[in-house]
């Protein structure tokens, strides 16, 4: 059973350029978390989504940063004009309710964004 | 707002020896979850244990236990015979049982080192 899949592991852009970010949770999951990592900080939760729905956004920047959960497909975290503060480790995690009450959520390996 | 507090940036234990890891959070909710969570230099993030606020005993998998005060709000690690592929950053993390968002509120993490 693969577990969260994320890609690319990394990527580089110059200010300005668009970012995708995508995530395939693991198989049988519908709900997706996507987390960033600022340099020697913890994690901090941007947006939470569930197949074609947005459950909560209270983490995500106001501006430039976009998620979307198709029907079909992966999750895509998208950045537009980024700016070297969107530099950092960006997490996805994913998972399926009332399996279990801890609800836990199983994380992929991470994008590593780099602006120049 | 739940936060969550990790008040040891870095902490080192000798090998086969025991290490402590403080753990404290905010929250006025009575029912919630709390987790340990390992982030080896690959950076994959990886639970380690998690506790159900209304369960007082305490919760251990294998050489890793908690020592969970609800009243302090305190919810502490412990690795005994430590090994050196202990060595990772450890973040704690809340999650409210109630609400539609299942997000993680993670501390800033602590840093271990296991010296051979």
């Amino acid at each position: 059973n693969a577990g969260v899949m994320q890609n690319p592991r990394h990527l580089v852009r110059r200010r300005g350029q668009e970012a995708r970010l995508r995530c395939s949770p693991m198989k049988g999951h519908s709900h997706v978390y996507w987390y960033r990592q600022l340099p020697e900080e913890g994690l901090k939760f941007m947006v939470y989504l569930q197949k074609e729905n947005i459950i909560d956004e209270s983490g995500m920047p106001k501006e430039r940063f976009s998620a979307e959960f198709p029907k079909e497909g992966p999750s895509i975290l998208r950045i537009q004009q980024v700016v070297r503060g969107d530099s950092a480790a960006y997490f996805c995690a994913s998972n399926d309710i009332g399996v279990s009450s801890y609800n836990e959520q199983f994380f992929g390996p991470g994008t590593r964004l780099t602006v120049l | 707002a739940q936060t969550v507090t990790q008040s040891q940036p870095e902490m080192s234990v000798q090998e086969a020896e025991t290490v402590t890891l403080s753990c404290t959070y905010d929250t006025s909710e009575s029912d919630y979850y709390l987790f340990w969570y390992k982030q080896p230099p690959s950076r994959q993030m990886i639970l380690v244990i998690r506790q159900e606020a209304y369960k007082q005993q305490n919760a251990t998998e294998n050489r890793f236990s908690v020592n969970f005060q609800k009243a302090a709000k305190s919810f502490s690690l412990k690795i005994s015979d430590s090994q050196l592929g202990d060595a990772a950053m450890y973040f704690c993390a809340y999650r409210s049982a109630s609400g539609a968002t299942n997000k993680l509120i993670f501390g800033t993490g602590t840093l271990l080192a296991v010296q051979p």
